[in-house]
């Protein structure tokens, strides 16, 4: 079955660019969409269809995806970044949708 | 602006069964495709199924075929998530979701907005 990989944690500092990957089989095919989650709350998409942003969400998150790969990309890193990412796609083969499992990024 | 607002925590038996609410505002449900996922504690996410209006039917994930029920009551705008046969690895935050699906293809859903979460602990 199809599977999203994501590394564990990653660590930036303020000011720094912050990169979070998604892996999988030909991802680069698929929407894949992105979600901030910070302790006690609910998710919160950040981008959607690879690279667009809903109304709110700065423009220092940015999609990308191609080939294995699935990106999301955050520049000038703020201490209020710091938070779970989660990528998340739709598995036709299976007929559900599937969750990375998480990132968890520290802003030093 | 939509709106999900979710039943409150749950404390139940191993056996037993829980159904969370989920009460949309600011439009309607019929409208709407809701969605279930859940959260272990330290965990990641974890999708239970929703609505395909690609197909006009409610999908469930395979591991929760058989166990778990999610309904509308559209005259109240209230979605429910039912779930029976409760383990203790079962005990998890639950969310209710709002899918979108462009031009009806369920392979770009994605979910916006979220309920605040149900905590449901599952302990004898």
């Amino acid at each position: 079955s199809y599977v999203v990989t994501q590394p564990p944690s990653v660590s930036v500092a303020p000011g720094q660019t912050a990169k979070i990957t998604c892996g999988g089989d030909n991802i680069g095919h698929k929407n894949v969409n992105w979600y901030q989650q910070k302790p006690g709350q609910a998710p919160v998409v950040v981008v959607f269809e690879d690279r667009d942003r809903p109304s709110g969400i700065p423009e220092r998150f940015l999609g990308s995806n191609s080939g294995n790969t699935a990106t999301l990309t955050i520049t000038r890193v703020e201490a209020g970044d710091e938070a779970d990412y989660f990528c998340q796609v739709w598995d036709a083969a299976t007929n559900r949708v599937l969750f990375g499992g998480g990132t968890k990024m520290t802003v030093l | 602006q939509v709106h999900l607002v979710q039943s409150g925590a749950e404390v139940k038996k191993p056996g037993a069964s829980v159904k969370v609410s989920c009460k949309v505002s600011g439009d309607t449900l019929r409208r709407l495709s809701i969605h279930w996922v859940r959260q272990a504690p330290g965990k990641g996410l974890e999708w239970m199924g929703g609505f395909n209006p690609e197909d006009d039917e409610t999908i469930y994930a395979p591991k929760f075929q058989g166990r778990v029920t999610m309904t509308e009551d559209t005259p109240t705008d209230t979605a429910y998530m039912e779930l029976s046969g409760l383990k203790p690895d079962d005990t998890a935050v639950y969310y209710c979701s709002v899918a979108e699906v462009v031009r009806g293809v369920i392979s770009t859903v994605w979910f916006d907005p979220w309920g605040q979460g149900t905590l449901v602990t599952v302990s004898s």
